[in-house]
């Protein structure tokens, strides 16, 4: 079973930020936050990841929370590329068994 | 692009048949790793492998089975298929080291309709 919890949809604006939450609640203390995008009829595409400390890429953001229960996936300004099922994902990269378990994530509805 | 490519992007098969699917991974990369998703649903783990060998399995029958080759690029083959075997098959890749897993990259994946 996935070790996260998302809305199952989102609708934001065009140009507008989207703040996109998930909560992992048992997330261990090795356990990488990672988030991964699938748009329409393509593979996941790997968004962003991190560990404890807020992270920025030129995609997107990710704030954690500080005990490490929740995160957010922050796009700054949506466009209609953004339209996606967007999954929050915990992974031991440690761990050379690890397997990614993907949950239903959210969609992503961009209104133009 | 992730550099990971999937043939053939299509196919159609009858039940009770057998089906081959091909995955390259990106150039440095180790592991190649195989999910099956399932029309609305997240895709979930068929199995792993690391330099030419299965590293984990998810909760799929015997007549799942894979490969991987010494150019490490991998095949999924699936026996005796089922309805419920239509899906979207998507590999991805990835570096494993002594330090651990890295972030895998998908292909964009085989479409297989069972008929």
């Amino acid at each position: 079973d996935a070790k996260t919890t998302q809305p199952n949809s989102m609708e934001s604006n065009e140009e507008e930020p989207v703040h996109l939450p998930c909560n992992h609640s048992t997330i261990s203390g090795t356990d990488y936050i990672h988030w991964y995008r699938q748009l329409p009829s393509q593979g996941p595409e790997y968004v962003i990841h991190g560990l404890t400390s807020n992270v920025n890429n030129r995609m997107a953001s990710l704030a954690i929370a500080e005990d490490r229960k929740s995160s957010t996936l922050i796009l700054h300004r949506a466009t209609l590329r953004d339209a996606a099922v967007y999954y929050c994902i915990l992974r031991d990269l440690m761990n050379r068994d690890d397997k990614i378990i993907f949950g239903k994530g959210t969609r992503l509805h961009i209104l133009p | 692009e992730t550099g990971v490519t999937q043939s053939p992007t299509h196919l159609i098969k009858t039940r009770g048949q057998q089906v081959t699917l091909r995955c390259s991974s990106q150039s440095g990369h180790n592991t190649v790793s195989w999910y099956q998703q399932a029309l609305g649903q997240g895709p979930q783990f068929i199995f792993q492998y690391y330099r030419e060998e299965e590293n984990g399995r998810g909760n799929f029958p015997p007549r799942f089975s894979g490969l991987q080759f010494p150019n490490y690029s991998s095949e999924l083959n699936v026996n005796a298929l089922e309805l419920d075997d239509s899906a979207l098959y998507l590999c991805a890749s990835s570096l494993l080291t002594s330090g651990g897993q890295e972030t895998q990259y998908f292909g964009p994946g085989t479409r297989l309709l069972v008929l």
